[in-house]
């Protein structure tokens, strides 16, 4: 079980906008840490797509943008296209621990 | 630009020792936190904890103090023990840079797949 909540899988057609959420607690992302967003693609590591809530690092598209608030975070992908089917992973803090989210399976329709 | 490469055993019997080292290449470790995250078989990411150059480590507790963190400085590596092993224990094992709160985990090691199976 997961300390950050996310929903197993998400879809949409290329083009389209979705989003992931991942909901935390009030001691973790409800306590102020900040929250990244990773994407992995099959087969390779994690990617950090989204850094402090949300920043993209260089040569991320701005079709990958995130928010926060209070418990929770979500992450936005609008234009969707095939290469974005990947995994996608939040992290947070609990005190000094590293917390991440279950995952969230991205299918491209 | 920074990258890491990671190596060990990648098959283990039960109580066996996993033993992984991560080197650290194109700067100093030093100023950082390097860590070790793992992947089960269809499974999410499982941080596992991280150590920075003076020696300082945090780890999850879900680990039940089996796991060992350390850093050789003058070889810029860093290593995972974890004692001793079961078949839970079977998963991708990746190294990675943690620049903190801010710049979350931006390096990650290709990983290695450690097996525990009799």
């Amino acid at each position: 079980q997961s300390v950050l909540t996310q929903p197993p899988s998400v879809s949409g057609a290329p083009g389209q906008r979705v989003t992931i959420s991942c909901a935390g607690s009030s001691s973790n992302i409800g306590a102020g840490y900040d929250v990244h967003w990773y994407q992995q693609l099959p087969g390779t590591a994690p990617k950090v797509l989204i850094h402090g809530n949300t920043n993209r690092p260089s040569g991320v598209p701005a079709r990958f943008s995130a928010s926060k608030s209070g418990t929770s975070a979500s992450l936005a992908i609008s234009g969707l296209q095939a290469e974005d089917e990947a995994y996608y992973y939040c992290q947070s803090y609990d005190s000094s621990l590293r917390v991440f989210g279950g995952g969230t399976k991205l299918t491209v329709l | 630009q920074v990258q890491v490469q990671q190596w060990g055993a990648g098959l283990l019997k039960p109580s066996e020792t996993l033993s992984l080292t991560c080197a650290v290449y194109g700067e100093s470790s030093s100023g950082y936190y390097w860590g070790w995250i793992r992947q089960a078989p269809g499974r999410g990411l499982e941080w596992i904890g991280e150590i920075n150059h003076s020696g300082s480590t945090n780890y999850n507790p879900s680990l039940k103090s089996r796991a060992t963190i350390s850093v050789d400085t003058s070889k810029n590596q860093f290593s995972l023990r974890l004692s001793p092993v079961t078949a839970a224990d079977t998963a991708v094992y990746y190294c990675a840079r943690d620049q903190g709160f801010y710049w979350g985990i931006d390096i990650w090691g290709q990983g290695t797949k450690v097996t525990v199976s009799s």
